[in-house]
């Protein structure tokens, strides 16, 4: 069965420094994987997602991430932070007809 | 009106108590679910319904009983529910068939049980 791994729960950047969340996956087959976003009081919101096409996959608000295989990585990266970044950022596995399985999430604050 | 959207955005009850939770959603979408988001744990899944039929139970105790009348409208009807269940509900539908199954989210429902 497919699983997610964030590393690290709260992550602290300064205002205009670089973002890096990582995720890490577990999946017996080639997975679809997918970053959300949950900013305070919403539900969440879709900020990229990986299909087997390039393996470099650009989203919302500045955000991309690379998918590495031999890595199992998906790691979350924006080369500048901003306040309005601070929010709590999921990752997310799923293999063909599975449900989607999210990791515990990472809670991002951004310094000013 | 678009997207998801989910009713109440507040509710409190007491334990003897029986109300239900509305999600509706305006996408044309074929699957709508029910997630349970509890502080410091991971997003559970409860309920997943493909084109009005359930086919997803992660082991939800029977006071928490979904209902799917159609491809737009969930409910999740709550009774003598417990005060650790207490905890945001996130209801999500999707266009089930395209493999990735984008889920888009609905504000969730804010439940407080005393």
């Amino acid at each position: 069965a497919q699983s997610v791994t964030q590393l690290g729960s709260h992550v602290s950047v300064s205002e205009g420094a670089l973002v890096l969340l990582r995720c890490n996956y577990s999946s017996s087959v080639p997975p679809y994987l997918f970053w959300y976003v949950q900013y305070p009081n919403q539900g969440l919101q879709l900020l990229l997602k990986y299909t087997s096409a390039a393996t470099l996959v650009k989203g919302i608000n500045g955000f991309e991430a690379e998918f590495k295989k031999s890595e199992t990585s998906f790691h979350l990266t924006k080369p500048s932070a901003h306040m309005s970044d601070a929010a709590e950022y999921f990752c997310a596995v799923k293999e063909k007809n599975t449900p989607l399985v999210f990791g515990k999430g990472t809670r991002l604050s951004v310094i000013a | 009106e678009t997207g998801v959207t989910q009713t109440p955005r507040h509710l409190v009850m007491g334990m003897t108590n029986k109300k239900s939770l509305k999600c509706e959603q305006h996408l044309g979408h074929n699957a709508m679910y029910w997630y349970k988001q509890s502080a410091k744990k991971p997003l559970e899944l409860m309920f997943v319904y493909n084109f009005k039929e359930q086919t997803e139970n992660n082991s939800v105790p029977s006071r928490f009983s979904p209902e799917c009348p159609n491809s737009s409208h969930l409910f999740l009807h709550l009774h003598t529910l417990q005060p650790e269940d207490s905890a945001l509900y996130l209801c999500a539908s999707s266009y089930e068939g395209s493999g990735a199954n984008v889920l888009t989210f609905g504000a969730g429902s804010r439940l407080t049980v005393l």
